[in-house]
């Protein structure tokens, strides 16, 4: 059965460093999400794609993060400069066209130190 | 009122048993929605998808009911397995999934 791929499951850094998630959506979805769950809370949607471009972001996505598909299989996050809030599991999804139900990848955990 | 709310639980049921869970949600005009399940530090994995007749796949039952705005999931013969978050989920523009809480389930033996 085709899944959503994250890379890496856990990345640690150090508060103002660069992190890049990166994912692989399903491979003929076309929509593509990027979702956070701090701990002990619930999961917060960030960012949809289509198209190669975003489609909605949230207040949470200010200009420290940014999203891109590369070539025609990865997706990635990239957070600019890491705060120690920042550090959560990261999810992303995707959705074939027409459909809702989205399906969501493995996470990455982050920590930030 | 918060978009999604759950009550968090824990529900501790005895295996077998029948469980339900409630969520409501304020935007009067969402059309979707779907159960959600996600194990200890896992992916929300989807359950179902919930319809205004309601939607049923084996012991899962899942209902909307538009004018209280809340949708429902039922559980019967309750399985060690089920133990889980289960979250409600509604959409929201294009496509962004608004997640409840989750409320949390403990099937015991």
């Amino acid at each position: 059965e085709p899944e959503v791929t994250q890379t890496p499951s856990h990345q640690v850094t150090q508060m103002g460093q660069e992190v890049i998630l990166r994912c692989v959506p399903i491979s003929n979805h076309l929509y593509f999400y990027w979702y956070r769950q701090i701990l002990g809370q619930k999961v917060e949607f960030l960012v949809s794609f289509y198209n190669n471009e975003i489609s909605e972001k949230s207040e949470i996505f200010d200009d420290q993060f940014s999203v891109e598909r590369p070539d025609g299989s990865n997706f990635t996050l990239k957070i600019r400069s890491t705060k120690l809030e920042d550090s959560a599991m990261y999810f992303c999804a995707s959705s074939e066209p027409g459909q809702t139900e989205q399906f969501f990848g493995p996470g990455t955990r982050l920590t930030v130190l | 009122r918060k978009e999604v709310e759950q009550d968090p639980g824990p529900f501790n049921v005895p295996e077998g048993a029948t469980v339900a869970f409630n969520c409501t949600y304020s935007n009067s005009a969402s059309q979707s929605f779907f159960w959600y399940r996600q194990d200890c530090r896992k992916e929300p994995k989807l359950l179902m998808s919930v319809y205004s007749s309601g939607n049923e796949d084996g012991r899962f039952t899942a209902q909307l009911n538009r004018a209280s705005q809340y949708i429902s999931l039922l559980i019967r013969d309750s399985k060690l397995s089920d133990s889980a978050t289960y979250l409600c989920v509604r959409i929201s523009g294009t496509y962004k999934y608004i997640f409840g809480t989750g409320t949390r389930l403990k099937v015991l033996a």
